[in-house]
Formats: structure tokens, C-alpha cells, sequence
């Protein structure tokens, strides 16, 4: 079974703060992650995924299969990165055709 | 490009009636997801469809059904309504299943409310 963990379900900061929107997984293969944002009132779109290793509107995410985690950071958040924050996974192998998505984050960034 | 679209917007039904709800791709896609998004929760998979062929069913009731049409639209249908069932209907599209570049594209959703 394939498990997405993201434990905050709201996060504060204020403008030029650093954030990390954490995200944790459970898979016994090799995952595919990736970081969905949803801006209000806009549909899902992709953050980045970490095959590619981008690095998208200054935020950076690394795969750490150790510790079965993908935090999404940005060193100084903008008051334009509130949104809706989705972790999901993609399996390997026979289950590689859906996403798994986790219950998300609500970043609020305050002036 | 408008990307992908989904009908109708918003829809209510009763308990025990049948709901069509229907997704055209990004042209040039040949592959549609289909999510349920409860309030609170994140997108749930619910059918993959590849070339017409569903490639993937995620933990749903026989009462969700889907087909692809030649044309590579979609339509997801659900039977015996449930107030379970009120949720945000999302329809993603790729241009592949598998591999890399695949990005899903997400549509704005179906918004199903059942009294």
C-alpha cells in the first residue's frame, strides 16, 4: 500500500520567513513524488516533481528515501505562495498509473 | 489551449439518482484520470483511462463506472447516489499513463452535492 503523510494541516509564516511544508511517505518501491499547489479560486497545478529536480517559484524539494520524506521548502516566502499545498506519490512498477495525494497544507504567508 | 474542461460545474442530486459527468483532455492527451476530492481530504483516485482502455481502478464501489471515447473524452458515471458521494469531481489528463515527461493536468472539477 501506498501512504502520503502530511502532518500540518495549516501553516502560518510572515513574508520573507523560511517555510517548509513537510511530507512524508510510506512505499515499499521506488516512489515518484511530486508537490501540487492549488491558488484560490485556480485549479490543481504542479509544483515540481522530483525526478526533475527543478527548482520552481524558489521552492526546492528533495527526495530523502532514508527518512521516507519529500519537505517542500523556500528560503523566503512571498505573500503570493499562500495556497493549498498537495504531496503525492506515484508508485513503481504494476500501480504506477495513479497518484496518491495527502490531505494537504494551507500556507497562509502574512504581510 | 483552454485545457483540460469539465461539465457541468456544479450539480445536485438525490439520494438514489445517477449522475454523468464528463471531461475533454488537452488536445493531444491520451490518457484521463478521474479524482474525488471529499472536503478537507486530498484528490482520491478513482479510474485511469488509456487509448479507451481503463488501466487502472482505485478502492471504489461497482456504482463508479467510466468509459473514453474515440475522441479521448471521458465520462464518469455514478449510480445509486449516496450523500457520500458529494464531493469535487476532478479529471486529470496526460499525454501518456506512464513515464517521464507526465505531467497530469488537472480540470477545475465537478462539484456534486447529494441531498
Amino acid at each position: 500500500a501506498q501512504r502520503v503523510t502530511q502532518p500540518e494541516k495549516l501553516l502560518s509564516v510572515f513574508k520573507g520567513a523560511p517555510v517548509e511544508l513537510k511530507c512524508n511517505y510510506s512505499y515499499s518501491g521506488s516512489p515518484e513524488l511530486f508537490w501540487y499547489v492549488q491558488y484560490s479560486r485556480q485549479r490543481l497545478q504542479l509544483l515540481l516533481r522530483h525526478i526533475s529536480r527543478e527548482s520552481i517559484k524558489g521552492f526546492t524539494a528533495d527526495l530523502n528515501k532514508g527518512e521516507t520524506s519529500f519537505h517542500l521548502k523556500k528560503p523566503f516566502a512571498q505573500e503570493e505562495d499562500s495556497a493549498m499545498y498537495y504531496c503525492a506519490l506515484r508508485g513503481s512498477g504494476g500501480s504506477n498509473y495513479k497518484l496518491t495525494f495527502g490531505k494537504g497544507t494551507l500556507l497562509t504567508v502574512n504581510p | 489551449d483552454a485545457g483540460v474542461t469539465q461539465s457541468p460545474t456544479h450539480l445536485i442530486k438525490t439520494r438514489g439518482q445517477h449522475v454523468t459527468l464528463r471531461c475533454s483532455p488537452i488536445s493531444g492527451h491520451k490518457s484521463v484520470s478521474w479524482y474525488q476530492q471529499v472536503l478537507g481530504q486530498g484528490p482520491q483516485f478513482i479510474f485511469q483511462y488509456y487509448e479507451k482502455e481503463e488501466r487502472g481502478r482505485g478502492n471504489f464501489p461497482d456504482r463508479f463506472s467510466a468509459r473514453q471515447f474515440p475522441n479521448y473524452s471521458s465520462e464518469l458515471n455514478v449510480n445509486a447516489l449516496l450523500l457520500g458521494d458529494s464531493a469535487l469531481y476532478l479529471c486529470a489528463s496526460s499525454l501518456v499513463p506512464q513515464g517521464y515527461p507526465d505531467t497530469q493536468y488537472f480540470g477545475p472539477g465537478t462539484r456534486l452535492t447529494v441531498l
